[in-house]
């Protein structure tokens, strides 16, 4: 079975600079999607980057970027120019890429502090 | 934009009682799932559900969850008798190719 590992519980980070959130992941897969999620207070789960484990090229959306490390099984998520609304939960999940339904498996989550 | 949507957004229950959360899917996505997160925990998958049949389900969605799609619409989950242990907050999402949309989410407590 597939397992995610986020290892950090808590990170802070100021305004305007950049942070970078760890994610470790455990498959004999080849062929999958690993995914960053924000959780707000709200606890909407909204989905902030995706990556293709196919492709080596490192994801980027806006000030959100990914370092795909594949052999490694890392996938860590850097902000830059942090902004308060970027302080929420962040989660990291696996999906294989076998079979249409595939769920999603979510690490234990890194909250995140934004201060001025 | 189309958005998942989910009712109640919060459900108050007693022990023993059923429960059923409900669902509108993005209308043209074709793969349906329900999440549950305990309070401060991770978001863990319970089932999935295509072509009007689950395609798979965990070891939490035991004999007392169902999931039904009744009509075009509406994808429900069925909790028969709430245990206290079933407080969680409820995701509901729908994917048509690769990326799982969530609904905002039933909290769901029991007494």
């Amino acid at each position: 079975a597939q397992t995610v590992t986020q290892s950090q519980p808590e990170m802070s980070v100021q305004e305007a600079e950049t942070v970078t959130l760890s994610c470790t992941y455990d498959t004999s897969e080849s062929d999958y999607y690993l995914f960053w999620y924000k959780q707000p207070p709200s606890r909407q789960m909204i989905l902030v980057i995706r990556q293709e484990a196919y492709k080596q090229q490192n994801a980027t959306e806006n000030r959100f970027s990914v370092n795909f490390q594949k052999a490694a099984k890392s996938f860590s998520l850097k902000i830059s120019d942090s902004q308060l609304g970027d302080a929420a939960m962040y989660f990291c999940a696996y999906r294989s890429n076998t079979g249409t339904a595939s769920k999603l498996t979510f690490g234990t989550g890194t909250r995140l502090q934004v201060t001025l | 934009e189309p958005e998942v949507t989910q009712t109640p957004s919060h459900q108050v229950t007693q022990m023993g009682q059923e429960v059923i959360l409900r669902c509108v899917p993005i209308s043209n996505h074709l793969y349906f799932y329900w999440y549950r997160q305990i309070l401060g925990q991770k978001v863990e998958f319970l089932v999935s559900f295509y072509n009007n049949e689950i395609s798979e389900k965990s070891e939490i969605f035991d004999d007392q969850f169902s999931v039904e799609r009744p009509d075009g619409s509406n994808f429900t989950l069925k909790i028969r008798s709430t245990k206290l242990e079933d407080s969680a907050m409820y995701f509901c999402a729908s994917k048509i190719y690769n990326e799982q949309f969530f609904g905002p989410g039933t909290r769901l407590t029991v007494l």
